[in-house]
């Protein structure tokens, strides 16, 4: 079956630090990939995504890399700031069925410290 | 707003209680998800359709629930005789038909604590 394995959490971080979140997956075909972000309060809100391999999503000054042979899509920021603490989510989606329904991995935490 | 809409958005019912969601997707969007997180884990997918048509059901979609899409505009996710165990948080997202890496917008959520 389809399935996503982030790093667990929680990741603390002082701001200006570089983050990396990492994302790999298992699936059945070609899967499209996203990283969403859930603010506390808030509703699941798509952060970028890369529908084929070598594609590189961007948006917010976080980047992530589809990679096929490893099967990856690391998330990364140059410099984090405190507005940016969340849960990030990693998902896959295939065509299946006439249907996107995206697999999630369980979230990763981030704190980010002054 | 004419992002996705849930309502109510906190529901505490009591044991073998009926409960009824709604979702309002964005207007030009026919497709719409149903899913399910609980604490500490990502979503996972309930059902989804395609403007009226109900096109997959997750296994985890047990004969206590069910879920409607009449006129193929908002949605209702109905869950009978609840058990402790359905308390979790029931996302809505809707999207449109494209072809592959479709974005799906979210709703808040609907909190569901069965006591």
């Amino acid at each position: 079956g389809n399935s996503v394995t982030q790093m667990e959490g929680p990741v603390t971080l002082s701001e200006e630090a570089f983050l990396t979140i990492n994302c790999t997956y298992t699936a059945t075909g070609y899967p499209s990939l996203f990283w969403y972000v859930q603010y506390p309060g808030e509703g699941l809100q798509l952060l970028l995504k890369a529908t084929k391999a070598d594609d590189k999503g961007s948006n917010k000054g976080f980047e992530a890399t589809y990679r096929k042979e490893t099967t990856s899509f690391h998330l990364e920021k140059g410099s984090v700031q405190v507005s940016d603490s969340a849960v990030y989510f990693c998902a896959l989606s295939l065509m299946q069925g006439g249907g996107n329904k995206l697999t999630f991995g369980t979230g990763t935490q981030l704190k980010v410290e002054l | 707003d004419t992002g996705v809409s849930q309502n109510p958005r906190h529901k505490i019912t009591k044991r073998g209680q009926n409960v009824t969601f709604r979702c309002d997707p964005i207007s030009e969007h026919n497709r719409l998800y149903w899913y399910r997180q609980t604490l500490g884990q990502g979503p996972e997918f309930l059902t989804y359709f395609q403007n009226e048509a109900q096109l997959e059901k997750s296994r985890l979609l047990s004969d206590r629930f069910s879920a409607e899409r009449p006129k193929g505009s908002f949605s209702t996710l109905e869950i009978q005789r609840t058990e402790q165990g359905d308390s979790a948080m029931y996302l809505c997202a809707s999207g449109a038909r494209d072809r592959g890496g479709t974005e799906a917008f979210f709703g808040q959520g609907t909190r569901l604590t069965v006591v």
